[in-house]
């Protein structure tokens, strides 16, 4: 199994539909992010989390929400989706600042349509 | 702000041939330096890193030297295989980041080689 776990792999939905993607780790991280992936931009930081009381946002938080259930468990909204939210969605998690690795989710392809 | 460079690709090779994908950075002070490589249909994983000047990350014949007074960070492997198709990811963990762990990316290059 993998260590982060993202589902849907894949999701259509319709504009103005709330849609939620969520993730699980079994790494036993406490820091959880979610990233977007667009062609040509790289990955751009939505939410991050150090525990389930600590969220802040990223660079593109507008238009998401985030929820921290668990440890293991980080979740993503989209309130009322809309076609410039068409991306790839990922989870990552770590367990340390500065030098140490980031562990991510296979990815979430999101179309809105 | 901090921020990644790469070269645009896609890039295109023969099998066997030599690779070089540039990156360059911005940042304050001393960041940590990472490549990542995501393979079709999958997440990102981790090919290499360096964290402080003079370092050079090494994995999979792959290796980037922390060129501190380039700002740069060029991944290079010397005989590159079909399998190494891939999308490759330059990125950057810096001392703005303070504790947050947050990552800073390049666009991305992909990587194609052909038999």
């Amino acid at each position: 199994d993998a260590d982060v776990t993202q589902t849907p792999r894949n999701r259509i939905t319709k504009t103005g539909k709330r849609i939620m993607l969520e993730c699980s780790q079994t790494k036993g991280h406490d820091r959880m992010y979610w990233y977007r992936q667009d062609p040509g931009l790289g990955l751009r930081l939505i939410y991050y989390s150090f525990d389930v009381k600590d969220i802040n946002k990223g660079e593109i938080s507008d238009g998401y929400s985030v929820s921290r259930q668990a440890q293991a468990k980080f979740s993503l909204s989209l309130e009322s989706a809309i076609p410039n939210q068409t991306a790839l969605y990922f989870c990552a998690t770590s367990d340390g600042p500065r030098n140490t690795e980031a562990f991510f989710g296979q990815g979430t392809r999101l179309t809105v349509v | 702000g901090d921020s990644v460079t790469q070269m645009e690709g896609p890039v295109t090779l023969s099998e066997e041939a030599f690779l070089t994908i540039n990156c360059t950075y911005t940042a304050t002070g001393y960041p940590s330096l990472f490549w990542y490589v995501q393979y079709p249909g999958e997440g990102l994983q981790l090919l290499l890193k360096a964290t402080k000047a003079d370092d050079k990350g090494s994995n999979k014949g792959f290796e980037a030297t922390y060129r501190k007074e380039t700002t740069s960070f060029h991944l290079e492997k010397g005989s590159v295989q079909v399998s190494d198709s891939a999308v490759y990811f330059c990125a950057l963990r810096g001392p703005r980041s303070g504790n947050t762990g947050k990552l800073i990316f390049g666009q991305g290059t992909t990587l194609q080689v052909k038999p």
